[in-house]
């Protein structure tokens, strides 16, 4: 079972412009969803984080959309540019409890190409 | 470098062999999970330590695979008996009670 759902698998944008991703969700449980950024040969950094009490927050050039009631939330990445090409992975866990792991449930990522 | 550090960053075995990985995570945090990445994927979480007790297991770690925290530091995984199945990317990530996981930076198991 796919917790998080994410899409598309690969994407190309050109420089400048704006890149989307979105991730769907199953689990009305989790109350946390960070976006990671991952080059080859790397771990995942964290790039933008949101909890659901908010719908949109932006950092510097990536905003989260965040749609509670279609549990569903997105990657926007604004002025794209050639340094951004990656992968981007979505992901969901569950903090409300105060107790557990905390552990991350990831979409299965999307490579992004962003072309000059 | 206070980041997450793993060693060794890449490790070639023979099926049938055992493989041990080590993992620094950044000093105060507490909390350190094991993940593992196969091609074309997203991490899927193996284990969790709050200091040096072990306190979630996922279905995904066989018999065949051990992980320990003594005394609350570094951190090891081991796997024994390796298969061909088990060649993929080990994560170890670290953090404080809330928010953030920090990720180092992977060490690539190949198993012949």
């Amino acid at each position: 079972q796919q917790q998080v759902k994410q899409s598309p698998q690969s994407l190309i944008v050109q420089k400048g412009g704006i890149s989307i991703i979105n991730c769907a969700y199953e689990n009305t449980a989790f109350d946390y969803f960070p976006w990671y950024q991952q080059f080859p040969g790397k771990g995942p950094a964290l790039l933008i984080a949101i909890r659901p009490d908010v719908s949109e927050k932006k950092e510097g050039r990536f905003t989260i959309s965040f749609n509670k009631s279609a549990k569903q939330f997105s990657l926007h990445i604004m002025d794209s540019q050639p340094g951004d090409s990656a992968t981007y992975f979505c992901a969901a866990s569950m903090q409300h409890s105060g107790a557990g792991s905390y552990q991350l449930t990831f979409g299965k990522g999307t490579k992004l190409s962003v072309i000059p | 470098d206070t980041g997450v550090s793993q060693d060794p960053r890449h490790k070639i075995t023979k099926r049938g062999q055992n493989v041990t990985f080590r993992c620094d995570p950044i000093s105060e945090h507490n909390r350190l999970y094991w993940y593992r990445q196969t091609l074309g994927q997203g991490p899927e979480f193996l284990t969790y330590f709050q200091n040096e007790a072990q306190l979630e297991k996922s279905r995904l770690l066989s018999d065949r695979f051990s992980a320990e925290r003594p005394k609350g530091s570094f951190s090891t995984l081991e796997i024994q008996r390796t298969e061909q199945g088990d060649s993929a990317m080990y994560l170890c990530a670290s953090s404080l009670a809330l928010g953030e996981q920090f990720f180092g930076p992977g060490t690539r198991l190949t198993v012949l």
